[in-house]
């Protein structure tokens, strides 16, 4: 069965610095891999997927994650953070789209 | 274009009671998915329709069950709650043969159970 570890419940960036949140995955088969977004009280919103093809996928807001295959890595980042990035961010994993594994979440805070 | 939608926003149930949430999915889309997000952690899936028949089903016991109607919106019910069964519930829609290997997964706001 597929599986994803978020490393770092918490990260804390400055606005302007780079966003680098991390995630794992573990999977008997080839994996299509998602980014969502949650903002307080809201549902989940995406922000980048993963199905097959360039390993570097660019999303919403200038958010991008690169596949790497041999590091089982899915990690997101931006390259300047913004206030509004602030948010809850999970990751997932998923091998047919009718099971969804997602991870436990890393809560970003953007710093003034 | 309404996306998907929840009803109630919110709910408090005690112990013991039953409890029935609503979904209906993002125009154009036929699958319906229920996840349980516990405060502080990731969405669980809990279990999918399509064809108003449960396609898959992930750890949850017979408590949880559901229901997908004709025009594809979805109830999900809850019977004997539990203390631990207080959640933020999302619903997510998609297209189940959309030509694309893996159609996105939308999702609404959720609603939000607390159970005393």
């Amino acid at each position: 069965a597929q599986s994803v570890t978020q490393l770092g419940s918490h990260v804390s960036v400055s606005e302007g610095a780079l966003v680098l949140l991390r995630c794992n995955y573990s999977s008997s088969v080839p994996p299509y891999l998602f980014w969502y977004v949650q903002y307080p009280n809201q549902g989940l919103q995406l922000l980048l997927k993963y199905t097959t093809g360039a390993t570097l996928v660019k999303g919403i807001n200038g958010f991008e994650a690169e596949f790497k295959k041999s590091e089982t890595s899915f990690h997101l980042t931006k390259p300047s953070a913004h206030m509004s990035d602030a948010a809850e961010y999970f990751c997932a994993v998923s091998v047919d789209n009718n099971d969804m594994r997602f991870g436990a979440g890393t809560r970003l805070t953007v710093k003034p | 274009d309404a996306g998907v939608t929840q009803s109630p926003t919110h709910l408090i149930k005690t112990r013991g009671q039953q409890v029935t949430l609503r979904c209906s999915p993002k125009s154009g889309h036929d699958t319906v998915s229920w996840y349980q997000q516990a405060l502080g952690q990731g969405p669980q899936f809990i279990f999918q329709y399509y064809e108003e028949e449960e396609r898959q089903r992930g750890n949850f016991p017979d408590r949880f069950s559901g229901h997908q109607f004709p025009n594809y919106s979805s109830e999900l019910n809850v019977n004997a709650l539990l203390l631990g069964d207080s959640a933020l519930y999302l619903c997510a829609s998609s297209l189940a043969f959309a030509g694309d290997p893996l159609e996105t997964q939308y999702f609404g706001p959720g609603t939000r159970l607390l159970v005393l």
